[in-house]
Protein backbone atom coordinates (compact mmCIF):
# COMPACT_ATOMS: atom_id res chain seq x y z
CA UNK A 1 0.00 0.00 0.00
CA UNK A 2 1.27 3.31 -1.05
CA UNK A 3 1.12 5.86 1.57
CA UNK A 4 1.42 9.71 1.93
CA UNK A 5 1.11 11.07 4.52
CA UNK A 6 0.30 15.32 6.15
CA UNK A 7 -0.57 16.87 9.21
CA UNK A 8 -4.09 17.72 8.95
CA UNK A 9 -4.06 20.82 10.42
CA UNK A 10 -4.97 23.58 10.46
CA UNK A 11 -1.85 25.32 10.26
CA UNK A 12 -2.72 28.73 11.18
CA UNK A 13 -0.17 31.36 10.65
CA UNK A 14 0.06 35.06 10.85
CA UNK A 15 -0.22 37.13 7.72
CA UNK A 16 3.11 38.46 6.47
CA UNK A 17 4.78 34.95 8.14
CA UNK A 18 6.22 31.75 6.25
CA UNK A 19 3.98 28.84 6.24
CA UNK A 20 5.59 25.45 6.20
CA UNK A 21 3.65 22.06 4.75
CA UNK A 22 5.20 19.14 4.97
CA UNK A 23 4.39 15.36 3.41
CA UNK A 24 6.25 12.02 3.87
CA UNK A 25 5.82 8.91 1.46
CA UNK A 26 6.12 5.10 1.51
CA UNK A 27 7.02 4.32 -1.82
CA UNK A 28 10.98 4.90 -2.24
CA UNK A 29 10.12 4.18 -6.00
CA UNK A 30 8.28 7.54 -6.35
CA UNK A 31 9.69 10.14 -9.09
CA UNK A 32 7.46 12.82 -9.27
CA UNK A 33 5.95 14.97 -6.44
CA UNK A 34 3.59 17.56 -6.71
CA UNK A 35 1.44 20.09 -4.12
CA UNK A 36 -1.73 21.33 -5.09
CA UNK A 37 -4.03 23.81 -3.29
CA UNK A 38 -7.30 23.36 -3.20
CA UNK A 39 -10.19 26.36 -1.78
CA UNK A 40 -13.27 24.75 -0.59
CA UNK A 41 -15.65 23.48 -2.76
CA UNK A 42 -12.98 23.63 -5.67
CA UNK A 43 -10.86 21.58 -7.43
CA UNK A 44 -7.40 21.01 -6.96
CA UNK A 45 -4.92 23.15 -8.99
CA UNK A 46 -1.33 22.53 -9.07
CA UNK A 47 1.15 24.94 -7.52
CA UNK A 48 4.41 23.01 -7.95
CA UNK A 49 5.68 19.88 -8.67
CA UNK A 50 10.09 18.47 -8.04
CA UNK A 51 11.47 15.85 -9.21
CA UNK A 52 15.40 16.45 -8.37
CA UNK A 53 16.35 16.46 -5.00
CA UNK A 54 16.94 19.89 -3.35
CA UNK A 55 14.78 23.16 -3.50
CA UNK A 56 12.63 24.49 -6.19
CA UNK A 57 11.59 28.35 -6.28
CA UNK A 58 8.51 29.82 -7.90
CA UNK A 59 7.57 33.17 -6.47
CA UNK A 60 6.26 32.99 -2.76
CA UNK A 61 6.41 29.08 -3.52
CA UNK A 62 9.61 26.45 -2.60
CA UNK A 63 9.34 22.97 -2.89
CA UNK A 64 11.79 21.19 -1.00
CA UNK A 65 12.96 17.40 -1.76
CA UNK A 66 14.73 15.05 0.17
CA UNK A 67 14.38 11.43 -1.56
CA UNK A 68 16.88 9.36 1.26
CA UNK A 69 14.41 10.91 4.23
CA UNK A 70 11.31 10.21 1.64
CA UNK A 71 9.85 13.98 2.64
CA UNK A 72 8.70 16.85 0.83
CA UNK A 73 7.78 19.87 1.76
CA UNK A 74 6.57 22.84 0.63
CA UNK A 75 7.00 26.76 2.02
CA UNK A 76 4.89 29.73 1.32
CA UNK A 77 7.02 32.79 2.16
CA UNK A 78 4.71 36.03 2.94
CA UNK A 79 1.81 34.29 3.16
CA UNK A 80 -1.30 36.05 2.59
CA UNK A 81 -5.30 35.22 3.67
CA UNK A 82 -5.86 34.28 -0.06
CA UNK A 83 -3.66 31.22 1.00
CA UNK A 84 -5.71 29.50 3.20
CA UNK A 85 -6.63 26.75 1.71
CA UNK A 86 -6.41 23.05 1.95
CA UNK A 87 -2.81 21.84 0.24
CA UNK A 88 -2.65 18.34 -0.71
CA UNK A 89 0.52 16.57 -1.63
CA UNK A 90 0.88 14.30 -4.27
CA UNK A 91 2.81 11.40 -5.64
CA UNK A 92 3.83 9.76 -8.43
CA UNK A 93 5.46 6.49 -9.05
CA UNK A 94 5.87 7.17 -12.86
CA UNK A 95 4.18 6.73 -15.97
CA UNK A 96 1.61 9.10 -15.74
CA UNK A 97 -0.47 6.67 -13.35
CA UNK A 98 -1.17 6.41 -9.93
CA UNK A 99 -1.57 9.66 -8.11
CA UNK A 100 -1.08 8.93 -4.43
CA UNK A 101 -2.54 12.10 -2.93
CA UNK A 102 -2.13 12.62 0.78
CA UNK A 103 -5.21 14.18 3.10
CA UNK A 104 -4.56 17.59 3.05
CA UNK A 105 -3.23 20.29 5.40
CA UNK A 106 -5.89 22.72 5.98
CA UNK A 107 -3.67 26.52 5.85
CA UNK A 108 -5.51 29.15 7.68
CA UNK A 109 -3.48 32.60 7.25
CA UNK A 110 -5.36 35.29 9.94
CA UNK A 111 -5.43 39.09 9.14
CA UNK B 1 -7.93 25.79 -17.56
CA UNK B 2 -7.66 22.27 -19.02
CA UNK B 3 -10.35 21.39 -20.95
CA UNK B 4 -12.44 19.41 -18.55
CA UNK B 5 -15.98 18.96 -17.90
CA UNK B 6 -17.43 16.78 -15.42
CA UNK B 7 -21.73 16.33 -16.08
CA UNK B 8 -23.82 16.49 -13.90
CA UNK B 9 -22.34 19.10 -11.20
CA UNK B 10 -24.41 17.64 -8.70
CA UNK B 11 -27.10 14.99 -8.32
CA UNK B 12 -28.79 13.23 -5.49
CA UNK B 13 -30.21 9.67 -6.24
CA UNK B 14 -31.79 6.88 -4.27
CA UNK B 15 -30.22 4.13 -2.65
CA UNK B 16 -30.02 1.08 -4.99
CA UNK B 17 -30.47 3.10 -8.18
CA UNK B 18 -27.89 2.95 -11.21
CA UNK B 19 -25.89 6.06 -11.46
CA UNK B 20 -23.62 7.45 -14.52
CA UNK B 21 -20.91 10.60 -14.18
CA UNK B 22 -19.56 11.56 -17.40
CA UNK B 23 -16.21 13.16 -17.83
CA UNK B 24 -15.07 14.81 -20.76
CA UNK B 25 -11.70 16.51 -22.12
CA UNK B 26 -10.73 18.00 -25.09
CA UNK B 27 -7.03 18.19 -24.08
CA UNK B 28 -6.12 14.51 -25.76
CA UNK B 29 -4.54 13.32 -22.82
CA UNK B 30 -3.90 9.49 -22.69
CA UNK B 31 -5.12 8.91 -18.84
CA UNK B 32 -8.07 9.45 -17.22
CA UNK B 33 -8.65 9.35 -13.64
CA UNK B 34 -11.93 8.22 -10.83
CA UNK B 35 -11.23 10.02 -7.88
CA UNK B 36 -13.80 10.11 -4.83
CA UNK B 37 -13.08 12.74 -1.60
CA UNK B 38 -14.18 12.48 1.44
CA UNK B 39 -13.10 14.02 4.53
CA UNK B 40 -10.41 12.82 6.60
CA UNK B 41 -9.60 10.42 3.37
CA UNK B 42 -8.37 13.25 0.78
CA UNK B 43 -8.74 11.73 -2.84
CA UNK B 44 -8.63 7.96 -3.42
CA UNK B 45 -8.81 6.53 -6.58
CA UNK B 46 -11.26 4.84 -7.94
CA UNK B 47 -10.43 3.58 -11.29
CA UNK B 48 -7.91 4.54 -14.23
CA UNK B 49 -8.14 4.88 -17.94
CA UNK B 50 -4.39 4.19 -19.94
CA UNK B 51 -6.20 4.15 -23.33
CA UNK B 52 -9.83 3.64 -24.94
CA UNK B 53 -11.27 0.45 -23.56
CA UNK B 54 -7.97 0.07 -21.44
CA UNK B 55 -8.87 0.45 -17.65
CA UNK B 56 -7.86 -0.66 -14.37
CA UNK B 57 -8.87 -0.55 -10.72
CA UNK B 58 -7.80 1.38 -8.14
CA UNK B 59 -7.89 1.37 -4.21
CA UNK B 60 -11.62 2.14 -3.98
CA UNK B 61 -13.41 0.38 -6.76
CA UNK B 62 -15.53 -2.14 -5.39
CA UNK B 63 -19.25 -0.97 -6.14
CA UNK B 64 -17.76 1.18 -9.58
CA UNK B 65 -17.08 0.12 -12.98
CA UNK B 66 -15.62 2.55 -15.71
CA UNK B 67 -16.07 2.47 -19.66
CA UNK B 68 -13.46 4.27 -21.68
CA UNK B 69 -15.09 4.10 -25.54
CA UNK B 70 -13.64 7.20 -26.99
CA UNK B 71 -10.49 9.29 -25.77
CA UNK B 72 -12.39 12.41 -24.67
CA UNK B 73 -15.27 10.02 -22.73
CA UNK B 74 -14.72 8.13 -19.04
CA UNK B 75 -17.84 6.96 -17.45
CA UNK B 76 -18.09 5.92 -13.80
CA UNK B 77 -21.07 3.99 -13.03
CA UNK B 78 -22.52 3.24 -9.70
CA UNK B 79 -24.50 0.32 -10.38
CA UNK B 80 -26.62 0.16 -7.88
CA UNK B 81 -25.97 3.11 -5.41
CA UNK B 82 -25.77 2.98 -1.93
CA UNK B 83 -25.28 5.62 0.93
CA UNK B 84 -21.56 5.08 1.48
CA UNK B 85 -20.64 6.13 -2.01
CA UNK B 86 -22.31 9.91 -1.46
CA UNK B 87 -18.70 11.77 -1.92
CA UNK B 88 -17.71 14.60 -4.34
CA UNK B 89 -16.20 12.64 -7.33
CA UNK B 90 -13.30 14.46 -9.27
CA UNK B 91 -12.48 13.61 -12.99
CA UNK B 92 -8.30 13.64 -13.97
CA UNK B 93 -6.56 13.55 -16.55
CA UNK B 94 -2.67 13.32 -17.46
CA UNK B 95 -0.11 12.21 -19.96
CA UNK B 96 2.36 9.50 -19.95
CA UNK B 97 5.71 10.48 -18.17
CA UNK B 98 6.51 10.85 -14.51
CA UNK B 99 7.13 14.58 -14.12
CA UNK B 100 3.50 15.29 -15.80
CA UNK B 101 0.77 16.95 -13.20
CA UNK B 102 -2.79 15.69 -13.21
CA UNK B 103 -5.48 18.27 -14.29
CA UNK B 104 -9.17 18.10 -12.52
CA UNK B 105 -12.81 18.60 -13.67
CA UNK B 106 -14.99 20.81 -11.35
CA UNK B 107 -16.22 17.78 -9.59
CA UNK B 108 -19.46 15.95 -9.21
CA UNK B 109 -21.54 16.22 -5.40
CA UNK B 110 -23.54 12.76 -5.39
CA UNK B 111 -25.93 12.45 -2.82
CA UNK B 112 -27.01 9.07 -2.35
CA UNK B 113 -30.04 8.86 0.01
Amino acid sequence: QKEVEQNSGPLSVPEGAIASLNCTYSDRGSQSFFWYRQYSGKSPELIMFIYSNGDKEDGRFTAQLNKASQYVSLLIRDSQPSDSATYLCAVNIGYGQNFVFGPGTRLSVLP
Amino acid sequence: DAGITQSPRHKVTETGTPVTLRCHQTENHRYMYWYRQDPGHGLRLIHYSYGVKDTDKGEVSDGYSVSRSKTEDFLLTLESATSSQTSVYFCAISDPGGNTEAFFGQGTRLTVV
